[in-house]
């Protein structure tokens, strides 16, 4: 267990609707990513943390923004939900000192209507 | 683009057979990575190989690199029915600068071990 806590874990929205997934974790760690699962997509990196304040895009970022105020908090922001944003949404950590594996939160499922 | 490719997509076994899977990626890598899924749950990590690194085992897991065709397979020894997931290679590109750990998925394949 990374201590690493997704909310909500589901949620249903309708279209245009704003949304923020938090990630919450407990152990400081500096680095910290959200990545969305699709079928037939495997997972692909939206965003990703580098330390407080400290964020860039990854491979699927349009439509997304991220914060990161606190070392323990990753939100995750669609400021006008499509329903091409419907999938399911993990928070992941890199502990220091690691050879480099991510521990992942259990997931935050989002459907836009 | 996905970096990482693997197959088959899935595969059914029957308990006690040998499972193996296949990834194939495309930009030179830091370390390779596997990953299991249980369904509705998180990614767990099994087991790392780095790219100086062509083999290494941890339990029934076995993993091989050829960095030279790109490619990893995972190797499940001696299958149970608790093994039943969907398993993920990851790489870490050493393409580009520094990394941030950011790790590039492929598109899993679905084990099912039958009793």
């Amino acid at each position: 267990d990374a201590g690493i806590t997704q909310s909500p874990r589901h949620k249903v929205t309708e279209t245009g609707t704003p949304v923020t997934l938090r990630c919450h974790q407990t152990e400081n760690h500096r680095y910290m990513y959200w990545y969305r699962q699709d079928p037939g997509h495997g997972l692909r990196l939206i965003h990703y943390s580098y330390g407080v304040k400290d964020t860039d895009k990854g491979e699927v970022s349009d439509g997304y923004s991220v914060s990161r105020s606190k070392t323990e908090d990753f939100l995750l922001t669609l400021e006008s939900a499509t329903s091409s944003q419907t999938s399911v949404y993990f928070c992941a950590i890199r502990r220091q000192g690691a050879t480099g594996e991510l521990f992942f939160g259990e997931g935050s499922r989002l459907t836009v209507l | 683009s996905q970096q990482g490719e693997e197959d088959p997509q899935a595969l059914s076994i029957q308990e006690g057979e040998n499972a193996t899977m296949n990834c194939s990626y495309k930009t030179s890598i830091n370390n390779l990575q596997w990953y299991r899924q249980n369904s509705g749950r998180g990614l767990v990590h099994l087991i790392l190989i780095r790219s100086n690194e062509r083999e290494k085992h941890s339990g029934r897991l076995r993993v091989t690199l050829d960095t030279s065709k790109k490619s990893s397979s995972l190797l499940i020894t001696a299958s149970r029915a608790a093994d039943t997931a969907s398993y993920f290679c990851a790489t870490e590109s050493n393409a580009g600068g520094t990394s941030y750990g950011k790790l590039t998925f492929g598109q899993g394949t679905i084990l099912t071990v039958h009793p």
